[in-house]
């Protein structure tokens, strides 16, 4: 059974240029999270997405974020005009509704 | 709303001593879930415990073990006889229980760097 996957897991953008991550979550998990790690930080939530719902976005910045999880295909996490403060590791983690969470191995942005 | 404290940023230990990462966390539910991750080098984020709010009792898992004290919301984490590969940065996370999902919000990690 694959865990959660992450793709790619380098990115390296121009800024201005649009990063596009992708999330397949483990087998039968319809819930995901998306997470942001900035350097020498700790993880903090960004998105929480049910199949083609989100349902709390209250850690996504304002602009040039956003998120989805079609009925088929990976979840994207879509960041517009990335700057270099985007840079960081993005982590997914979907689960089946309850506490426990599986972490896929992220994916690293760098903007030059 | 909820917060994780983990007041060690940096941690450094010689071989086979013990070290405790301490994680305090403020909530306001009664019903929640307390967790460590281990973030090693490569990146990737490992699970090791998850525990609930209704069971304070202690636990051990080889050189891990973990300390509920909800009296003093505390869930502290201590790696005996500590080796090479256990320097990673670790971080506590918090989860309570919501109709709009379980989100976690993590401490700000602890590295340990532990020296041959």
């Amino acid at each position: 059974n694959a865990g959660v996957m992450q793709n790619p897991r380098h990115l390296v953008r121009r800024r201005g240029q649009e990063a596009r991550l992708r999330c397949s979550p483990m087998k039968g998990h319809s819930h995901v999270y998306w997470y942001r790690q900035l350097p020498e930080e700790g993880l903090k939530f960004m998105v929480y997405l049910q199949k083609e719902n989100i349902i709390d976005e209250s850690g996504m910045p304002k602009e040039r974020f956003s998120a989805e999880f079609p009925k088929e295909g990976p979840s994207i996490l879509r960041i517009q005009q990335v700057v270099r403060g985007d840079s960081a590791a993005y982590f997914c983690a979907s689960s089946l509704g309850g506490f426990e969470q599986f972490f896929g191995p992220g994916t690293r942005l760098t903007v030059l | 709303a909820q917060k994780v404290t983990q007041a060690q940023t940096e941690i450094s230990v010689v071989e086979k001593e013990d070290v405790t990462l301490d994680c305090v966390y403020e909530t306001r539910d009664t019903t929640y879930y307390l967790f460590w991750y281990k973030q090693p080098p490569s990146g990737e984020l490992v699970f090791l415990i998850r525990r609930n709010s209704f069971d304070e009792q202690n636990e051990i898992s080889g050189r891990y073990s973990w300390n509920f004290q909800k009296s003093t919301s505390s869930f502290n984490f201590t790696i005996t006889a500590s080796q090479v590969v256990d320097s990673a940065v670790y971080f506590c996370a918090l989860s309570e229980a919501k109709a709009a999902g379980n989100k976690l919000t993590f401490g700000g990690g602890t590295r340990v760097l532990v020296k041959p």
